[in-house]
């Protein structure tokens, strides 16, 4: 069974501040990994994901993402973080089930607050 | 919304009252989900179909039923709503050549 964790509930940083966000995942094959960003009252948006080829996958509005096989984890980046990167962000793990169905599992989310 | 249409927005249920959650998509693709979101726990699975006329159970089905009698259209049914199904619900689809999923704006459901 596939399943992911993120470990911190909140993370906070700085305006101007690079930010990480954290996540690791379980798998018994090769993973499919996502990260997806909720804005207040909306519903999920796609950023990024890793699928196979270089660990380091970049994403929309500047965010990335490094893929580490041995620490099974793909941590969310952004060199300079924004006050409307603000959001609800989390990790998703797929693999292959009968057919092309590819589940998602979703990590508990980590609420990222940028300070002014 | 990636051209996922929910209908309604906002409900508020009896316990014991019935009521489908409608989705809609504009792309023509063939897998659709359904997932519920609770206040840290994620997005859980309820259903999802691979293709029209098909369903299979995720992790959280029990309780609703679905129906796919279309390509276009996925609905979500509570036959006997409970206050543990508060919840949003979120209706999801996948390109065929795509690995992520891309979401419609959600049905913020409470069950009184």
């Amino acid at each position: 069974a596939q399943s992911v964790a993120q470990p911190e509930d909140q993370v906070n940083v700085a305006e101007g501040n690079p930010l990480t966000v954290k996540c690791t995942y379980s798998v018994s094959g090769n993973p499919y990994l996502f990260w997806y960003v909720q804005y207040p009252n909306r519903g999920l948006q796609f950023l990024l994901k890793y699928i196979t080829g270089d660990n380091l996958v970049k994403g929309s509005y500047g965010f990335e993402a490094e893929f580490n096989k041995s620490q099974t984890s793909f941590h969310l980046k952004k060199p300079s973080a924004l006050v409307s990167d603000s959001a609800l962000y989390f990790c998703a793990v797929s693999e292959l089930y009968s057919g092309s169905a590819r589940q998602l599992t979703f990590g508990s989310g980590t609420q990222l607050t940028v300070l002014p | 919304n990636a051209g996922v249409t929910q209908t309604p927005k906002f409900q508020v249920l009896k316990t014991g009252q019935s009521m489908t959650l409608q989705c809609a998509q504009d792309m023509n693709h063939n897998s659709m989900y359904w997932y519920r979101q609770d206040p840290g726990m994620g997005l859980r699975l309820i259903y999802y179909s691979a293709s029209e006329g098909t369903t299979d159970k995720g992790e959280v089905p029990n309780g609703y039923n679905v129906s796919r009698l279309n390509k276009r259209e996925f609905s979500l049914r509570l036959e006997s709503a409970a206050p543990s199904q508060t919840s949003v619900y979120f209706c999801a689809i996948r390109p065929l050549t795509a690995y992520e999923q891309y979401f419609g704006p959600g049905t913020r459901l409470t069950v009184t």
